[in-house]
């Protein structure tokens, strides 16, 4: 079976600084593929990065960029320039060979501060 | 420009209605998916379906059921409304991942979301 675990519930960070969203993963495929999406206060989910297992290098979209640690089972979203926009809820999420459904994570709320 | 809508985007009802909440979308995706969220779960996947007359029982589809009779729709419906359906449910598209081709899948789109309270 697939899980995603964000053992982060909260997080503070100070405008223009970087921030790291941890998020670990289970499972036995061995193609698989991780997302990151973003919940604003308004409640709309934004995707924002993707990054497959075979890929060889880091996803980058951006402000954004996924830290995928393929051994540890680890792909860590890490937040650039952090703005006050960047406040939300935040996601991770995977899915599995010979599936397109999506396992989510938790989420971690962050706040940025000025 | 496509997009994914929901409707209604709030709704009030009583326990022991049927209520049906509906998504529809215009990327012509053949994959559409129904999730809640609730506080402290993320979101979790009641029902999906890859295709026309396609449907599959997610992590929490007791009390649910979806049927696709055309690509644009999967209403969600609830039998018998209790009040632990209370929450926020987004329905979400995807385009048909490449079978055979382990590399690469397709990220979802979700609609706006609707927010059910039973009472």
């Amino acid at each position: 079976a697939q899980k995603i675990t964000q053992t982060q519930p909260g997080m503070f960070v100070q405008e223009k600084e970087a921030v790291t969203l941890d998020c670990t993963y289970d499972t036995s495929d061995p193609s698989y593929g991780l997302f990151w999406y973003k919940q604003p206060s308004s409640g709309e989910m934004i995707f924002l990065i993707y990054q497959g297992s075979y890929d060889q290098q880091n996803a980058t979209e951006g402000r954004y960029s996924l830290n995928f640690q393929k051994a540890r089972k680890s792909a860590n979203l890490v937040i650039s320039a952090s703005q006050l926009g960047d406040s939300a809820m935040y996601f991770c999420a995977m899915v599995g060979e010979d599936t397109d459904k999506l396992i989510f994570g938790t989420g971690t709320r962050l706040q940025v501060f000025p | 420009d496509a997009e994914i809508t929901q409707s209604p985007r709030h709704k009030i009802t009583e326990t022991g209605r049927q209520v049906t909440l509906a998504c529809h979308q215009t990327w012509n995706h053949n994959n559409m998916f129904w999730y809640r969220q609730d506080l402290g779960h993320g979101l979790r996947l009641i029902h999906y379906s890859y295709g026309v007359h396609d449907t599959n029982k997610g992590e929490v589809s007791d009390g649910y059921s979806v049927s696709r009779s055309n690509t644009e729709d999967l209403p969600l419906t609830l039998e018998s409304a209790a009040s632990s359906q209370t929450s926020v449910y987004f329905c979400a598209s995807s385009d048909l991942g490449l079978a055979g081709v382990k590399s690469s899948y397709n990220e979802q789109f979700f609609g706006p979301g609707t927010r059910l309270t039973v009472l």
